[in-house]
């Protein structure tokens, strides 16, 4: 059974632009989180996703956004880039919805920013 | 989102040396997860606890979930260099998961 899938594994950007993350998530999850994690933080939660709609979301800047697709796949997208969104980008998939479950992250995205 | 306690924040041991670290939170959850990571890499699950005081082992890690379902443990016997990393504890609630600081663990050969 295939794990989480993330892409792309690294990705350097400059200020301003924006960038698309994608997260695979293994067969059957339906749910979808996000995570920012800098170095000497934990993980910083983003947003969740389930069945194509956004049901929680954390403490960010309304540049990160994300969107669910009907296969579960989902993107996360941050605009205008700035220095301090260099960090490594964790989903986590889980059954969820049914209470008792466990997380699975994928091996993440660094971004860097310059 | 809300973070648990984890502590200790980091330790360095030697090899062969057992090692404890524990997570709090104000409020009770229904799962306990502990998680670790290697460098650049996403976490790993280790352990899951799915009922207050049960105890679960993993090779040589022993992880609890408290009475009061507000803390669990995580103990590693007889540590081995390849030990070496963060590890994070994760409380799940509701759609929800929250996750500890990390401890980072070091162990000297």
């Amino acid at each position: 059974k295939a794990g989480v899938t993330q892409t792309p594994r690294y990705l350097i950007k400059t200020r301003g632009q924006q960038v698309t993350l994608s997260c695979s998530p293994i067969s059957g999850h339906r749910s979808v989180s996000w995570y920012q994690q800098t170095p000497g933080q934990g993980l910083q939660f983003l947003f969740e996703y389930f069945s194509e709609t956004q049901r929680n979301k954390g403490n960010f800047p309304g540049r990160f956004s994300g969107r669910q697709f009907s296969n579960s796949r989902s993107e996360m997208n941050v605009s205008t880039l700035e220095l301090g969104d260099s960090a490594l980008y964790l989903c986590a998939s889980s059954l969820i919805a049914l209470g008792d479950t466990e997380a699975f992250f994928g091996q993440g995205t660094r971004l860097t920013v310059v | 989102g809300q973070q648990l306690n984890q502590s200790p924040q980091s330790m360095f041991i030697q090899e062969g040396e057992d090692v404890s670290m524990n997570c709090t939170s104000s409020s009770i959850f229904n799962t306990w997860l502990w998680y670790k990571q290697d460098p650049g890499e996403g976490p790993v699950l280790l352990i899951a606890l799915y009922k207050a005081g049960e105890l679960t082992s993993n090779g040589r890690l022993t992880a609890q979930f408290g009475i009061t379902r507000k803390d669990s443990f995580l103990n590693i016997s007889a540590s081995i260099p390849s030990d070496v990393g963060i590890y994070f504890c994760a409380g799940q609630r509701g759609n929800q998961f929250y996750f500890g600081t990390g401890t980072s663990l070091t162990v000297i050969p």
